[in-house]
């Protein structure tokens, strides 16, 4: 069965630092892989997928995440943190039967 | 371009009472929908989903049951919530079950 790890629950960073959001997965197979943000209050917003192409996936609002196969992982990282990163995010992944399994969640905290 | 809206935006309801969520979706037709309930400091959990009118699939079991009385319209009920109902409930859509999921902006209940 399909799982997904987030190794971190919160992280916190100073503004203009990198951030670094850890995600591991369980698969049988080559999976569909996604970040969702969630800021207070509001619904998910995707950021970015693998879908097998490019292992490395650009997303919105200057994150990108790295598809490494022989580590399971699909971190997540950004060069320069902003105030308005801070948020919920939620690495995803799908399984045999197109369903989505969530990981726990990491809070970004961005220190002024 | 597809939009998804939920309503209400937040609902205070007492234990016993009935529960009716809408979701509906604009800008695309027959498209796949779900329902997820997100409690506090929790990933989320895939209540129900349907690929066409009146087509409705439970993945647990609940005091919820889930209804698509039209193409683009995706309600939630209870007949008598229960405080363990509480928590963020967020619909989402896709075009197919094997492509990304969009989420809208959330109901969030309190039972008290």
């Amino acid at each position: 069965a399909q799982s997904v790890t987030q190794l971190d629950s919160h992280v916190s960073v100073s503004e203009g630092t990198p951030v670094l959001l850890r995600c591991n997965y369980s698969s049988s197979y080559s999976p569909s892989l996604f970040w969702y943000v969630q800021h207070p209050n509001k619904g998910l917003q995707l950021l970015l997928k693998y879908t097998s192409a490019a292992t490395l996936v650009k997303g919105i609002n200057g994150f990108e995440a790295e598809f490494k196969k022989s580590e399971t992982s699909f971190h997540l990282t950004k060069p320069s943190a902003h105030m308005s990163d801070a948020a919920e995010y939620f690495c995803v992944v799908m399984d045999s039967s197109y369903k989505l399994i969530f990981g726990s969640g990491t809070r970004l905290l961005v220190r002024p | 371009s597809q939009t998804i809206h939920q309503w209400p935006a937040t609902l205070v309801q007492p234990v016993g009472s009935p529960l009716s969520l809408e979701c509906t979706v604009e800008g695309t037709s027959n498209p796949n929908l779900y329902w997820y309930r997100q409690a506090a400091g929790r990933g989320l959990q895939l209540l129900f989903y349907s690929v066409g009118i009146g087509q409705i699939s439970s993945e647990v079991p609940q005091n919820l049951s889930a209804s698509r009385p039209q193409d683009r319209q995706f309600i939630l009920s209870s007949k008598k919530l229960l405080l363990s109902d509480s928590g963020f409930y967020l619909c989402a859509w896709s075009v197919y079950s094997q492509e990304t999921q969009y989420f809208g902006p959330g109901t969030r209940l309190l039972v008290l």
